[in-house]
């Protein structure tokens, strides 16, 4: 059974510092890995896809990169703002490329000014 | 407006009541999911949908039921609502002409209590 596990759960850092959110998944068989952003009292918001015959996508000061061989994925952000305070929830998909996923818990990233 | 709307945003409820929780999308999609999320977990998949005659059951569907009324609408029921169903609840759609295929479109929730 595919499991998803993010850790740190919560994670504090001064504005300006770059940092790194970590995801790994037990079955390396996986279609894509979606990185989504969650605001309080919002929806989700997706910030990248990365498809299984990739390694990386960027958007912006975003990157993630894909390793299916060890089973993680990791999300880099550059230069943090306090906008960019969230829940980064990482997901990968159960069977094709469709919206049947499998969610981390989420990594609380709080970004003080 | 929202692409993906969810109505109620709000509801409290007693235990073995009848809740239907609706989700409607303009933004053409064909494939629409109803997921959970509980304190200190994922989401997790309810039931799915690709097209407007196809239902399929999720991850937790015991419990819950779902009707596609029509290509922009999805909802769930809860038929005898129990205290564990206590859940922020979020509409999804996706597109399967997408390049990105599999990028899902979150509604803002539907945060359900049952007392």
């Amino acid at each position: 059974k595919q499991e998803v596990t993010q850790i740190p759960a919560a994670l504090s850092v001064p504005e300006g510092e770059n940092l790194v959110l970590n995801c790994s998944f037990t079955d390396s068989a996986i279609y894509n890995l979606q990185w989504f952003r969650q605001d309080p009292g919002k929806g989700l918001t997706s910030l990248l896809l990365i498809q299984s015959s990739q390694r990386e996508q960027t958007s912006g000061r975003l990157n993630a990169s894909l390793d299916k061989s060890s089973g993680r994925s990791t999300l880099y952000i550059a230069a943090s703002q306090p906008g960019d305070s969230a829940t980064y929830l990482c997901a990968v998909s159960l069977s094709g490329n469709t919206g049947k996923l499998i969610f981390g818990q989420g990594t609380t990233l709080q970004v003080k000014p | 407006d929202a692409d993906v709307t969810q109505t109620p945003r709000n509801r409290i409820t007693k235990t073995g009541k009848r809740i239907m929780l609706e989700c409607s999308q303009t933004k053409g999609h064909d494939r629409m999911y109803w997921y959970r999320q509980d304190p200190g977990l994922g989401l997790r998949l309810i039931y799915y949908s690709f097209d407007v005659k196809d239902i399929n059951k999720g991850e937790i569907s015991d419990g819950y039921s779902v009707s596609r009324q029509a290509q922009a609408k999805f909802s769930l029921s809860l038929e005898s609502a129990i205290p564990n169903q206590t859940a922020l609840y979020f509409c999804a759609t996706s597109s399967q002409d997408s390049i990105n295929t599999g990028e899902l479109f979150f509604g803002e929730g539907s945060r359900l209590t049952v007392l």
